[in-house]
């Protein structure tokens, strides 16, 4: 059975730049969630889809950042426009309804120049 | 509001000798907590996860944990660690709902010296 995947594994681009990052859960997971690290820091956890709905988004940093899970099968996760300070590694981790471990991705690692 | 507390940064152990990983929990309410390992390159995995019943948990790869409500601690510990165990140790909680987003410490590397 194929994990949670992620892509791209890493993606350099400019401030001001839009990026969108892709998550692919396990088949069959209704619960995807949206984590972030920034160098330095925790994993913090950004929000939380059931199936197609936002079931929690309150540690989205700011407006700058759209997640999206149409169908309810694939998540995408726009920065528009990147900040410096949005650097970091973005996971990506899925469950099953009623099943209490989360499956993270390898992860995806922005860098804003 | 939960935190989840690592409060050492790297730990230096050599190897075949055991090793504790600390963490430390604050929540008011019921908490679940995991515990997962990121290799070098790779992505978290699960290594083992409380929920309720016996306090001592054991995990993947030689792994177990003690749940311990009066001292607010979940630590890891491993009686005989393995070059290969080299990576970062990841403590989470999570309220008791079993569904919520994770609430991390900031990560322990463990560093295994010949």
């Amino acid at each position: 059975e194929a994990g949670v995947t992620q892509f791209p594994s890493h993606s350099v681009i400019e401030k001001g730049q839009t990026v969108t990052l892709r998550c692919d859960p396990i088949s069959g997971h209704d619960n995807l969630y949206w984590y972030r690290r920034v160098m330095g820091k925790e994993i913090k956890f950004l929000l939380h889809f059931v199936k197609e709905s936002k079931q929690d988004e309150s540690g989205m940093p700011n407006n700058r950042f759209l997640a999206e899970r149409t169908g309810g099968t694939y998540s995408t996760l726009k920065v528009q426009p990147a900040e410096l300070e949005d650097s970091g590694v973005y996971f990506c981790a899925s469950s099953q309804v009623g099943g209490s471990s989360q499956f993270f991705g390898p992860g995806t690692r922005l860098t804003v120049l | 509001a939960q935190s989840v507390t690592q409060l050492d940064s790297q730990v230096p152990v050599f190897e075949e000798a055991p090793v504790e990983l600390r963490c430390n929990y604050s929540s008011s309410v019921s908490v679940y907590l995991f515990w997962y390992v990121q290799y070098p390159n790779q992505g978290l995995q699960l290594l083992l996860k409380y929920l309720s019943g016996s306090t001592l948990v054991k995990g993947i790869n030689g792994f177990e944990a003690e749940f311990n409500k009066s001292q607010t601690s979940f630590h890891l510990r491993k009686p005989s660690v393995h070059i290969s165990d080299t990576a970062e140790y990841f403590c989470a909680g999570q309220s008791g709902g079993g569904a919520d987003g994770l609430t991390f410490g900031k990560g322990t590397h463990l560093i295994i010296q010949p």
